[in-house]
């Protein structure tokens, strides 16, 4: 069965630091990859997805992420993280075929001011 | 206004007592589909829906019904409800799943306790 793992269970980090937070997924199909970020309270918003093409996608509030096919790798990136990136952090991979969505586990991000 | 919305927010019940939570999505979208969110687990997919009249189990479907009568609603039924279905529960919606440019809408969630 596909499985998404994310290897960081809680980061804490200061402001202007910078973020990697890891992403694996087990499925040697054809995925979409997606991260989504869950503020406290809130539910979960689309930061990036990757479906094709360049491997490198650009998001919203200044995060990117690499898809590294030959890893099955889509690591989360942002070059100085603020006060506000403090939240929970998903990725996920849909697999085309049978139209189910895998959630990895979370990242909580703490940052501090 | 595109949005998934969820009834009830919040609901506090007990063990075997039937309950509905429902989903409505007003973007005519295709896909739809259920989660529950534990600490330490992630988001987890209960039931997916790929059309109307179509639904498929996703990874922890075991106490959970669904139906997809029509596009824009699809309610989540535990027809005997125990603790460990005590959780927080997304509805999300899509025109399809992994179309370009066409993400994931999230409902507000459903917090649900069982005594």
């Amino acid at each position: 069965a596909q499985s998404v793992s994310q290897h960081n269970h809680h980061v804490i980090l200061s402001e202007a630091a910078s973020l990697e937070l890891g992403c694996n997924y087990s499925y040697g199909g054809t995925v979409n990859l997606f991260w989504y970020v869950q503020y406290p309270g809130q539910h979960l918003q689309l930061l990036l997805k990757y479906f094709s093409g360049d491997p490198l996608v650009k998001g919203i509030k200044g995060f990117e992420a690499e898809f590294i096919k030959s890893k099955f790798s889509f690591n989360l990136r942002k070059p100085s993280v603020q006060w506000s990136d403090t939240a929970e952090y998903f990725c996920a991979a849909f697999e085309r075929n049978t139209g189910k969505l895998i959630f990895g586990q979370g990242t909580t991000l703490q940052v501090k001011p | 206004e595109a949005q998934v919305t969820q009834n009830p927010r919040y609901l506090i019940t007990v063990t075997g007592k039937k309950l509905t939570v429902t989903c409505s999505q007003n973007m005519n979208h295709e896909y739809m589909s259920w989660y529950r969110q534990d600490p330490g687990l992630g988001l987890r997919q209960i039931y997916y829906s790929m059309n109307v009249e179509v639904t498929d189990k996703g990874d922890v479907p075991e106490g959970y019904k669904v139906s997809r009568k029509e596009k824009r609603n699809f309610p989540l039924i535990l027809e005997s409800p125990s603790p460990n279905q005590t959780s927080l529960y997304f509805c999300a919606s899509s025109l399809r799943v992994g179309y370009s440019n066409q993400p994931q809408h999230f409902g507000d969630g459903t917090r649900l306790s069982i005594l």
